[in-house]
């Protein structure tokens, strides 16, 4: 089966410090991206960063960025100088069926999810 | 560019009822993906939609349809509602091929009484 683990359900950071929350994922398939996902207490879906696993280079936006080990299925995400805004719940996935045009098994799977508190 | 949009936001139903739920992809995306997010289940993948037809669809009950039409607008309809179904129901569009990225919309909160 394919599966996303996130293994802590709940991570706290001082505001101003770095996080970094965990994600391992399981997938038969050699051609898929992974995101992580962030979702508010308003329940907006937002993306925070996505990398191609056809990539080396692992990927980085602003303060966010991510530690891909494709041999090991891990996908860590990394939040520096962390901001009271970046409190919400965090979901690792991954989409498959990413060929020309898609395919029928188009989808995103989710891990369980990382609430983050940010202590001011 | 407008993002997904999802109607109704909140809905109350009780056990038996029907309830259709509506999606409105952002311009150009032909995908559409479905997803059920419960406190206990996480988000689980409903089915997605691609130029009108249902391409893959996840571990459900019959209950639980769908369909798209030819502006990819999208709706998915839940029959027979049980107190299980009470959740928030999130549509989600993409350009396939294109960063893959799936857009989410607000959700609709369906709570079955």
């Amino acid at each position: 089966a394919q599966t996303v683990t996130q293994s802590q359900p709940e991570m706290s950071v001082q505001e101003a410090e770095t996080v970094t929350l965990s994600c391992t994922y399981d997938t038969s398939e050699s051609d898929y991206y992974l995101f992580w996902y962030k979702q508010p207490p308003s329940r907006q879906m937002i993306l925070v960063i996505r990398q191609e696993a056809y990539k080396q280079q692992n990927a980085t936006e602003n303060r966010f960025s991510v530690n891909f080990q494709k041999a090991a299925k891990s996908f860590s995400l990394k939040i520096s100088d962390s901001q009271l805004g970046d409190a919400a719940m965090y979901f690792c996935a991954y989409i498959t069926g990413v060929g020309q045009g898609g395919g029928s098994n188009y989808k995103l799977t989710f891990g369980k999810g990382t609430l983050l508190t940010v202590n001011p | 560019k407008a993002g997904v949009t999802q109607t109704p936001r909140y809905l109350i139903k009780t056990r038996g009822q029907q309830v259709t739920l509506s999606c409105s992809p952002i311009s150009g995306h032909r995908s559409v993906s479905w997803y059920q997010q419960t406190p206990g289940q996480g988000l689980q993948f409903l089915f997605e939609y691609f130029s009108e037809t249902q391409r893959n669809k996840g571990n459900f009950p019959g209950r639980f349809s769908g369909r798209q039409f030819s502006n990819s607008r999208s709706e998915m309809n839940v029959s027979t509602l049980e107190l299980g179904d009470s959740a928030l129901y999130l549509c989600a569009s993409s350009f396939v091929g294109r960063g893959n990225e799936q857009f989410f919309g607000p959700g609709t909160r369906l709570t079955v009484l």
